[in-house]
């Protein structure tokens, strides 16, 4: 299984909305409601943001919400803050089992 | 409240098995839905999904390292132990267990532990 397809690096303004994009197959994300997304600060585990498309856990601000269409998921952070900045990885459920992108590096500037 | 940790060798010779065990609380393997998964992630790279074993046993693997890896679990003690075979230096990452939540067998990682680093080296 390859690993989904995220963008390297975005950046933005304090305040301003953001996306991510998560781009798989019919095989993972195409196939099943189960992508979730991933924060991860330098030095530290990851942490669930978002799971099963578009529900946030318990704790996480509503700033953040996802969404998908066809192959693609989507991250959104909007207001974006100085601590968001950090990797963002996404992650869906395949036949095989789970599979990760390849990370994105948020830089809030 | 859930936790786990990660244990094992941080340093390990090439061709050489790696044993790594998870150690948690605040949940039971021999409860319906729970289960426990391994990921790994090389220094400055991405996330990637190992092993995951649940609570009847069930295992899952990696397809692309299925043949050296062997997930177990000891529900008396709460840990779960992952073995990894034949040693390269690219297999240097830290490696995290976590937490699989329980709702559906195909769902996210919720929790998880602070992660190890082991480094293959000789």
């Amino acid at each position: 299984q390859s690993a989904l397809t995220q963008p390297a690096s975005v950046s933005g303004s304090p305040g301003q909305s953001i996306t991510f994009s998560c781009t798989g197959t019919s095989s993972d994300v195409g196939a099943y409601n189960y992508v979730s997304w991933y924060q991860q600060h330098p030095g530290k585990a990851p942490k669930l943001m978002i799971y099963e498309v578009s529900n946030r856990p318990s704790g996480v601000s509503n700033r953040f919400s996802g969404s998908k269409s066809g192959y693609t998921a989507s991250l959104t952070i909007s207001g974006l803050q100085a601590e968001d900045e950090a990797d963002y990885y996404c992650s869906s459920y395949t036949s095989s089992g789970w599979v990760f992108g390849g990370g994105t590096k948020l830089t809030v500037l | 409240q859930i936790t786990l940790k990660e244990s094992g060798p941080t340093l390990v010779k090439p061709t050489q098995t790696l044993t790594l065990t998870c150690t948690f609380s605040g949940f039971s393997l021999r409860t319906s839905g729970e289960a426990v998964g391994w990921i790994r992630q090389p220094p400055g790279k991405a996330l990637e999904w190992l092993a995951l074993i649940y609570w009847d046993d069930d295992k899952r693997y990696s397809p692309s390292l299925k043949s050296r890896l062997t997930i177990t679990k000891d529900t008396s003690k709460n840990q779960v132990v992952l073995t990894v075979t034949n040693l390269d230096p690219v297999d240097t990452a830290t490696y995290y267990c976590a937490h699989k939540a329980p709702e559906v067998r195909e769902t996210h990682f919720d929790y998880w532990g602070q992660g190890t680093l082991v480094t293959v080296s000789s």
